[in-house]
């Protein structure tokens, strides 16, 4: 099991230009989330999807970010027109589906992918 | 709304020294508490949970409903506990918030 796979690492745009970054899942795990990490900041919440359904987005600018989690394939975090305050590495994390209030909810955490807007 | 506080960035202490990393959290319903290690150039990993009641590493953690609180302890701090941490906490949905974490730095 190769674990949650983010790809690309590191991904430069200029601004104006579209950024995707991906995210492949823990084999059975059916939710992701994505969160920013900015620099000297900790990790913020941005949206929690399963497959085909995203579950809450409140971490999502409304403008220009969007994400999907297909039936088919890895879910991806989509950045239209990028700025340079959309530098930042972008973690995805993966779980099973369990029963709330398991306590076993535990996340697996990709390695990141790093963008830098110039 | 559910949230995490983690009120100190850094904490420096040396080594053989208690170590206490600080988690508050705010959230209406039942908690389900955690916390996460990043551990220079590797990738966030799961430390403890509070349902467990475990000792990882030499690290515990106490839920403390009335104060609202999940604070990470270990007696004796060890050079290769220098990593960031991070109190996560799951709600609604099973939606889950981190809080900003709390770089610590064992000094030999």
């Amino acid at each position: 099991n190769a674990g949650v796979m983010q790809n690309p690492r590191h991904l430069v745009r200029r601004r104006g230009q579209e950024a995707r970054l991906r995210c492949s899942p823990m084999k059975g795990h059916s939710h992701v989330y994505w969160y920013r990490q900015l620099p000297e900041e900790g990790l913020k919440f941005m949206v929690y999807l399963q497959k085909e359904n995203i579950i809450d987005e409140s971490g999502m600018p409304k403008e220009r970010f969007s994400a999907e989690f297909p039936k088919e394939g890895p879910s991806i975090l989509r950045i239209q027109q990028v700025v340079r305050g959309d530098s930042a590495a972008y973690f995805c994390a993966s779980s099973p589906n369990l029963r709330q209030g398991s306590g076993a909810n535990v996340l697996t955490f990709g390695a990141g992918s790093r963008l830098t807007v110039l | 709304a559910q949230r995490v506080t983690q009120p100190e960035k850094l904490l420096s202490v040396f080594k053989g020294a208690p170590v206490e990393l600080k988690c508050n959290y705010s959230y209406s319903g039942s908690p389900e508490l955690f916390w996460y290690v990043q551990y220079s150039r590797q990738r966030l990993q799961l430390l403890l949970r509070h349902i467990s009641r475990e000792s990882i590493k030499g690290f515990t953690a106490d839920l403390n409903k009335g104060e609202t609180s999940f604070h990470l302890k270990k007696p004796f701090a060890q050079e290769e506990d220098s990593a960031m941490y991070y109190c996560a906490l799951t709600g609604g949905y099973q939606k889950v918030t981190f809080g900003t974490g709390t770089k610590l730095q064992v000094i030999p």
